[in-house]
């Protein structure tokens, strides 16, 4: 069953606390992408990995962290420097040059306690 | 700002009815794709027009593409209630495929 896989559904935080989101995919996809989503607001890119060991800033990178170790993930650390983390936060993966599409996994809701 | 913006933000139809979406973008663009979203879900890959494209269809989905005016639409024939949900543009600029930017999207219910 191919897709990609988030996990936890529901993360909570505690004040200057590190949270990691996970995000898997077996779609032997080359690109894989973080984006923030706020109520009633579309999606802005937090990072993007077009291959593995290498990643870029998106448009709201501040207080967030990633790594591309392995193709199949990409793990966001959402920092204490992050400020107003509270979100629902949306993994994708595409197989890059050509093949624009996007595909999501579940998302995670990420709330501070 | 968003390079997208959908119109209206919110939509009520009734079941069997069209339904038309609108997206307008500020630069030029590589393609331009819309996605949905259920509530509470992921985004789900709808259509790609590329920009040498005008129309493209996909099962009751026209998309249509007019890079002079720098806009765009969704049309959803014969809606039903399963097709509420939330509806995104998304444009890739030239050079950067891996980039998408996205509006804020289109509210749509569809009333039984």
């Amino acid at each position: 069953d191919g897709g990609i896989t988030q996990s936890p559904k529901y993360l909570f935080r505690k004040e200057g606390q590190n949270v990691t989101l996970s995000c898997e995919q077996n779609l032997n996809h080359d690109a894989m992408y973080w984006y923030r989503q706020d109520p009633g607001q579309g999606l802005r890119l937090i990072y993007y990995s077009q291959i593995v060991n290498d990643f870029q800033k998106g448009d709201i990178a501040e207080g967030y962290s990633v790594s591309r170790e392995k193709k199949e993930s990409f793990p966001l650390t959402v920092t204490s420097a992050q400020k107003n983390p509270t979100a629902f936060y949306l993994c994708a993966s595409s197989g890059g040059g050509e093949q624009e599409t996007q595909y999501f996994g579940p998302g995670t809701r990420l709330l501070v306690l | 700002s968003q390079q997208g913006e959908e119109d209206p933000q919110a939509l009520s139809i009734q079941e069997g009815e069209n339904a038309t979406m609108n997206c307008s973008y500020k630069t030029s663009i590589n393609n331009l794709q819309w996605y949905r979203q259920n509530s509470g879900r992921g985004l789900v890959h709808l259509i790609l027009i590329r920009s040498n494209e005008r129309e493209k269809h996909s099962g009751r989905l026209r998309v249509t593409l007019d890079t002079s005016k720098k806009s765009s639409s969704l049309l959803i024939t014969a809606s039903r209630a399963a097709d509420t949900a939330s509806y995104f543009c998304a444009t890739a600029l030239p050079g950067s495929n891996y980039k998408l930017t996205f509006g804020k999207g289109t509210l749509l219910t569809v009333n039984p």
